[in-house]
């Protein structure tokens, strides 16, 4: 089956400041790519996602970039903010969604 | 504005007990699922289930069971609870029939078991 990997796991970035997170995913055939935000108490939530035909979309101050070749895609956030502390979680489906391990965002104030 | 309602945000059981995990959604949605959330460990699908009296095993079905008696219900139920089975439990929906396109899941907000 599918395997996702975030990394960082733990990412500190001061405000104002970009943060990246890369995810690797295994399977060729993977055509959908989400990414889903965890607040501290709060249930995950989607943020962006992409397909597979598609290299980049932005959002605001969000943007997901996808190398297919390389089988990679990553999440942009600008000018971070307090609120985008949280925990980010990516995934890929190719038959079934699947999720990595979570990467903590910690944005300094 | 709650779509995905899970009937329990807190659970103490015994090993041993049987635990049953309400999920109720008021999208119409086809798919539901139900997902395990350990530290380090992100989201791991248990079951999930595309249409009333179907369900699929996911990644982690062992120890589980789940019951799709109609379409906006979906229970997550553990037969005879462990310690090992201490974890947040989320359910989720999604509109698309099937796994096929784009399915954006609605999470609920989770129910926290703890097994003694």
């Amino acid at each position: 089956g599918e395997n996702v990997e975030q990394h960082p796991s733990t990412l500190s970035v001061q405000e104002g400041d970009s943060a990246v997170i890369k995810c690797t995913y295994s399977d060729s055939a993977s055509n959908y790519f989400p990414w889903y935000k965890q607040e501290l108490g709060k249930r995950p939530q989607l943020i962006i996602d992409i397909r597979s035909n598609v290299g980049e979309k932005k959002d605001q101050r969000i943007a997901v970039t996808l190398n297919k070749t390389a089988k990679h895609f990553s999440l942009h956030i600008t000018e971070t903010q307090p609120e985008d502390s949280a925990v980010y979680f990516c995934a890929a489906r190719a038959n079934r969604l699947a999720f990595g391990k979570g990467n903590q965002v910690v944005v300094i104030p | 504005d709650v779509k995905v309602t899970q009937s329990s945000r807190y659970l103490v059981k015994r090993t041993g007990e049987k635990v049953f995990l309400e999920c109720v959604q008021d999208m119409d949605h086809e798919n539901m699922f139900w997902y395990r959330q350990d530290p380090g460990l992100g989201l791991r699908l248990i079951y999930f289930s595309y249409d009333v009296k179907m369900k699929e095993k996911g990644d982690i079905p062992e120890g589980y069971s789940v019951s799709r008696e109609k379409k906006e219900r979906f229970s997550l139920i553990l037969e005879s609870a462990s310690t090992n089975q201490t974890s947040m439990y989320l359910c989720a929906s999604s509109e698309l029939a099937g796994l096929s396109g784009a399915n954006v899941l609605t999470f609920g907000a989770g129910s926290r078991l703890t097994v003694l």
